[in-house]
């Protein structure tokens, strides 16, 4: 069956620009988590969902960021004027229960 | 402090030899769960391998096998018979409590196998 997708790929934006991140879990999957993966590092935890509702926004950074999943699917991650700090790769993951959680294949992101 | 330290950035093995990755783990919670990722230069994270904080034996999927030891709070990874196709990298993760909860991973170590 199809895993978890995330558009896009690649995105590359000017400091200061708003972006959106994508992410399509495994069908079915009720918990989404958004992870940022920096580089020569793990990922770090940013925010988490159970259905549509938010249930642990702790690893947000900043008021900057900011994610929806109105429908309890698909989500998206959303970055107001980013900064150059902020790029990293975005990993999304899906897991339907407490088990092992199925990763994407990441956005990564690029501030110029 | 830190909850999950992998202290090898790197590591090397030649094919068909058996390999440990270490992990070793910080929580007060009784009840959590440890996991292992491989992240091949492609990027994408694949799951290899849960043990659970109570489960009696070591976890095992194939050629991969979790040496969980409880009180030393260290959960190594173990690879026999190394293939070209393991080198990436390796993540150690941890989730604490019962439901739902995020991962906290490691700074991961480097794979590389020789032919």
């Amino acid at each position: 069956g199809a895993g978890v997708s995330q558009t896009p790929s690649n995105k590359v934006t000017e400091k200061g620009k708003y972006v959106e991140l994508r992410c399509d879990p495994i069908s079915g999957h009720t918990a989404l988590y958004w992870y940022r993966q920096s580089l020569g590092q793990g990922p770090e935890f940013l925010i988490y969902f159970q259905g549509t509702g938010a249930a642990d926004d702790s690893g947000l950074p900043n008021d900057r960021f900011f994610a929806v999943r109105p429908e309890g699917s698909v989500s998206t991650l959303k970055i107001q004027r980013t900064e150059r700090g902020d790029s990293a790769v975005y990993l999304c993951a899906s897991s339907l229960r407490r088990g092992e959680q199925f990763f994407g294949p990441g956005t990564r992101l690029t501030v110029l | 402090a830190q909850k999950i330290t992998q202290t090898q950035p790197g590591m090397f093995v030649q094919e068909k030899e058996a390999v440990t990755l270490d992990c070793t783990y910080d929580t007060s919670d009784p009840s959590y769960g440890l996991f292992w990722y491989k992240q091949p230069s492609s990027g994408e994270m694949i799951f290899l391998i849960y043990q659970g904080s109570y489960d009696q034996q070591n976890a095992t999927e194939g050629r991969y096998s979790l040496n969980f030891q409880k009180a030393r709070k260290s959960a190594n990874l173990v690879i026999s018979a190394s293939q070209l196709g393991d080198s990436a990298m390796y993540f150690c993760a941890m989730r604490e409590g019962t439901g739902y909860s995020t991962l906290t991973f490691g700074k991961g170590t480097m794979l590389l196998v020789s032919p």
